[in-house]
């Protein structure tokens, strides 16, 4: 089942602009970690945030997590062309027998130049 | 350090042959984890693994699939008898101390084609 989700599905923005991203979940977490997927390619570990934390900054990425809302933004500062990507969220969960982590559906981001 | 390696990066099977995905973690990560992605979708788990062990394939067929991490070499996962539906991406990751404290890092993935 799915544990993320994020929102909104698909972005459009102007070269300079910021985008935010928005992840949700279900279940409590030890921690929440971002990743960035070029068409075709894999996925590139971007930050993670732990439970305690509330937010943390890499570059011009911010990520917040509000642990009580169960949901975490993902702010891309200044945006570029190059940072078209889909970004996805993924929680560490106990589902079934282990700790793995879980995926929501991604947001596509598109950058004009 | 070079990343987590997966090979082949294409592969083309025919419907009824076998496709073995290979995976070699970034050194000095234990844990490793298979995931299988559907175009313009997510990532679905289908296993976990530790050095020889299966810690959880919950994600994974019951039937025609089968991972391993053996004591020595890559991760392998087997996919029997293949089916036009098991074309897709699968990637996988690896992390130090498994997911619940450290980070996941990616291979490029394997994009299998079932003819």
């Amino acid at each position: 089942s799915q544990q993320g989700e994020e929102d909104p599905q698909a972005l459009s923005i102007q070269e300079g602009e910021n985008a935010t991203m928005n992840c949700s979940y279900k279940t409590s977490i030890n921690n929440l970690q971002w990743y960035r997927q070029n068409s075709g390619r894999g996925l590139v570990h971007l930050i993670l945030i732990r439970s305690n934390e509330r937010e943390k900054h890499s570059g011009r990425l911010r990520v917040t997590l509000d642990t009580s809302k169960k949901s975490s933004s993902l702010l891309i500062t200044a945006s570029r062309a190059a940072d078209t990507a889909s970004y996805f969220c993924a929680t560490d969960s106990r589902m079934d027998s282990s700790y793995k982590l879980i995926f929501g559906s991604g947001t596509r981001l598109l950058v004009r130049p | 350090n070079a990343g987590v390696m997966q090979n082949p990066r294409h592969l083309v099977r025919r419907r009824g042959q076998e496709a073995r995905l290979r995976c070699s973690p970034m050194k000095g990560h234990s844990h490793v984890y298979w995931y299988r992605q559907l175009p313009e979708e997510g990532l679905k788990f289908m296993v976990y693994l530790q050095k020889e062990n299966i810690i959880d394939e919950s994600g994974m067929p019951k039937e025609r699939f089968s991972a391993e991490f053996p004591k020595e070499g890559p991760s392998i996962l087997r996919i029997q008898q293949v089916v036009r539906g098991d074309s897709a991406a699968y990637f996988c990751a690896s992390s130090r101390d498994g997911v619940v404290n450290t980070e996941a890092f990616f291979g490029q993935g394997t994009r299998l084609t079932v003819v």
